[in-house]
């Protein structure tokens, strides 16, 4: 069975372009997460799909950020415009209980 | 305000010994707490769960403990192998009681098993 899968695995951008980031669950997940760890920090929760619909959104940052999942299958999300404190891994994770697998993560670098 | 606590940042243990990898918290309403694993550029690994009506929970070498009262859980990891030195996260959630099963991390322990 395919893990969560990530892309881009890495993304080099500058201050005010854009960036999206995609995320494809374990097939047969409805719940879908995203998460953030900056500067080797704790990992910090985003948002939380269940199927295409957005669940908890609590820890979206700002309105620079938006995340889809349309079909209820992948998962994108869009960082526009940059700015330098969005550097970071991104992580994925999917899930149909509490116990949520992981992707490999996206690290946004934004110079 | 930081919910998940793990207040020692490293360990170190020799191999074949045991690792004591402890978690506090302070949030009464997680009712399902999880270890993860995570090499260097790779994403967490579920280890273990436990649900909070359990106080024990136990997967081959790994076990974990729940003390709800004192609000602290310990990863106990016996015999140690050197393929165990990662980052571990503890996480909590409430998946049970609330709409959403958002973890919530602890800052990670590194753990180096020495040959």
């Amino acid at each position: 069975e395919a893990g969560v899968t990530q892309f881009p695995s890495h993304s080099v951008i500058e201050k005010g372009q854009t960036v999206t980031l995609r995320c494809d669950p374990i097939s047969g997940h409805d719940n879908l997460y995203w998460y953030r760890r900056v500067m080797g920090k704790e990992i910090k929760f985003l948002l939380h799909f269940v199927k295409e619909s957005k669940q908890d959104e609590s820890g979206m940052p700002n309105n620079r950020f938006l995340a889809e999942r349309t079909g209820g299958t992948y998962s994108t999300l869009k960082v526009q415009p940059a700015e330098l404190e969005d550097s970071g891994v991104y992580f994925c994770a999917s899930s149909l209980t509490a116990e949520q697998y992981f992707g490999p993560g996206t690290r946004l670098t934004v110079t | 305000d930081q919910q998940v606590k793990q207040n020692s940042p490293s360990l170190s243990v020799q191999e074949g010994r045991i690792s004591i990898l402890n978690c506090d918290y302070t949030n009464s309403m997680f009712d399902y707490f999880l270890w993860y694993k995570k090499y260097p550029a790779e994403g967490p690994t579920f280890l273990i769960s436990i649900s909070s009506i359990k106080d024990k929970n136990e997967d081959g070498r790994f076990t974990v403990f729940l003390n709800k009262s004192a609000k602290h859980l310990s990863l106990h990891i016996v015999p140690s192998q050197p393929g165990d030195s990662a980052v571990y996260f503890c996480a909590a959630s409430s998946w049970g009681s609330s709409n959403t099963g958002k973890l919530i991390f602890g800052q990670g322990t590194t753990l180096q098993v020495k040959p």
